[in-house]
């Protein structure tokens, strides 16, 4: 049973760009949450999305955005780099929004904006 | 909102020493509670968690008791491997609806160095 993946494993990119992050979830997972984890730090959370929707967003700006697929993967999308956008982006899966239900984790992509 | 402050890291610890990493939270009506834990150039990994109050949860040695009246999940261990080297993250998941409903809110996060 494969976990989360991502795709991605590391990107480099100069500012100004656009760039797009993959995750696909665990097995059996319908719902999909994206964090952002600037080094030192702990994951800050994006945006989560469920049945192809965004249902919840945090405070990030309308350059962060995403997508998410009938086969319940998701995209996620930044515009205009800036510097301060580097850092590990997490995808994380679970089965529905109960609050009780673990988010597995995938192994993140290294961004670094240039 | 809601927010998770963990001690001032990092934790440097002999093997066999004792843990413990302080957790408070703030956050409106029963939130869920956890610990993860991120071992180098990996992704999050769940310890352990707890649903409701007075519940303990408990993994790999380690355990955790969710206390609401003192708004508390502090992480133990009675004696750390150098394989518990890593870095530990506590964080709570709101199900007050709304705006904070579904997602984690995590700590910054305390570095655990053990030494043999």
């Amino acid at each position: 049973d494969a976990g989360v993946t991502q795709s991605p494993t590391h990107l480099i990119k100069t500012r100004g760009q656009q760039v797009t992050l993959r995750c696909s979830p665990k097995s059996g997972h319908d719902t999909v949450s994206w964090y952002q984890q600037a080094l030192g730090q702990g994951p800050q959370f994006i945006f989560q999305y469920y049945e192809e929707e965004e249902r919840q967003r945090g405070n990030f700006p309308d350059r962060f955005s995403g997508h998410q697929f009938p086969n319940y993967s998701s995209e996620l999308n930044v515009n205009a780099l800036l510097l301060g956008d580097s850092a590990l982006y997490l995808c994380a899966s679970s089965l529905g929004l109960a609050s009780y239900n673990e988010q597995f984790f995938g192994p993140g992509t290294r961004l670094t904006v240039l | 909102g809601d927010s998770v402050t963990q001690m001032e890291g990092p934790v440097t610890l002999s093997e066999e020493a004792f843990l413990t990493i302080n957790c408070t939270y703030t956050a409106t009506g029963y939130p869920s509670l956890f610990w993860y834990v991120q071992y180098p150039g990996e992704g999050l990994q769940l310890l352990l968690k707890a649903t409701k109050a007075d519940d303990k949860g408990s993994n790999k040695g380690f355990e955790a008791t969710y206390r609401k009246e003192t708004t508390s999940f502090h992480l133990e261990k009675g004696s750390v491997q150098v394989s518990d080297s890593a870095v530990y993250f506590c964080a709570l998941r709101s199900n007050a609806g709304g705006t904070s409903y579904g997602k984690l809110t995590f700590g910054q996060g305390t570095i655990l160095t053990v030494h043999p």
